[in-house]
């Protein structure tokens, strides 16, 4: 099956900071999405972004699917956005679910 | 509803229990989705249904475990005698159609003792 790759695992930052976060995935893929697990298990679709670029305010997302890749920009952090990041594909016909990268568990610090 | 219905929400059994989960879906959603996360990980693909129509269940670990949607809503994941490797979040989501965003409920964890 297809394999899904997620950078950094662990990032730890000041509030306020910066960062990317970046999926590699091992096949061709007609749905890519980002999802955030918070510290309570709920999991919140951030991102549809099978090829693109897409923003929703601190947030934005670029794929680029001839380069099998994703990446997940968080800019001017806040501690909510602690939690995790995963990176979920789907190769074709809807009928196979999501497969999900191990996620990057991201820290924001005061 | 406004957002995907998981219950119960936490669920303790005891080892070879029979146990059943229940999904309530966006209202409108026809694509509905299982998947089972266990402790650090990623969630994994269970089972999916477009409708009432199971169209894929490859991901269901044994067959001590069914699922249903009988009328295209409200979906029943069942698993019997459970064990304690079942111990697990299971997790819902329902999306409008096949290839775009999903919604996830919160899940129900289940603790198999």
């Amino acid at each position: 099956g297809i394999q899904v790759e997620q950078s950094p695992p662990d990032l730890i930052l000041q509030e306020g900071a910066n960062s990317t976060l970046r999926c590699n995935f091992s096949d061709s893929v007609n749905n890519l999405q980002w999802f955030h697990q918070n510290p309570w298990g709920q999991l919140i679709n951030l991102f549809y972004i099978p090829s693109g670029t897409k923003q929703n305010g601190r947030l934005s997302a670029t794929t680029v699917a001839t380069e099998r890749y994703s990446l997940l920009y968080i800019s001017s952090s806040q501690t909510t956005d602690s939690g995790v990041y995963f990176c979920a594909v789907e190769t074709g016909g809807g009928a196979d679910g999501l497969t999900f990268g191990k996620g990057t568990h991201l820290i924001i610090q005061p | 509803g406004a957002g995907v219905s998981q219950s119960p929400r936490y669920k303790v059994a005891k080892r070879g229990q029979d146990v059943a989960l229940r999904c309530d879906p966006i209202s409108g959603h026809v694509s509905l989705f299982w998947y089972q996360q266990a402790l650090g990980q990623g969630p994994e693909f269970l089972t999916y249904f477009q409708n009432e129509a199971q169209l894929d269940k490859s991901g269901l670990p044994s067959d001590r475990f069914f699922a249903e949607r009988p009328e295209g809503s409200v979906s029943t994941l069942k698993i019997q005698r459970t064990q304690q490797e079942d111990s697990a979040v299971y997790l819902c989501a329902s999306s409008l159609l096949t290839s775009s965003g999903y919604t996830f409920g919160s899940g129900t964890r289940l603790t198999v003792v």
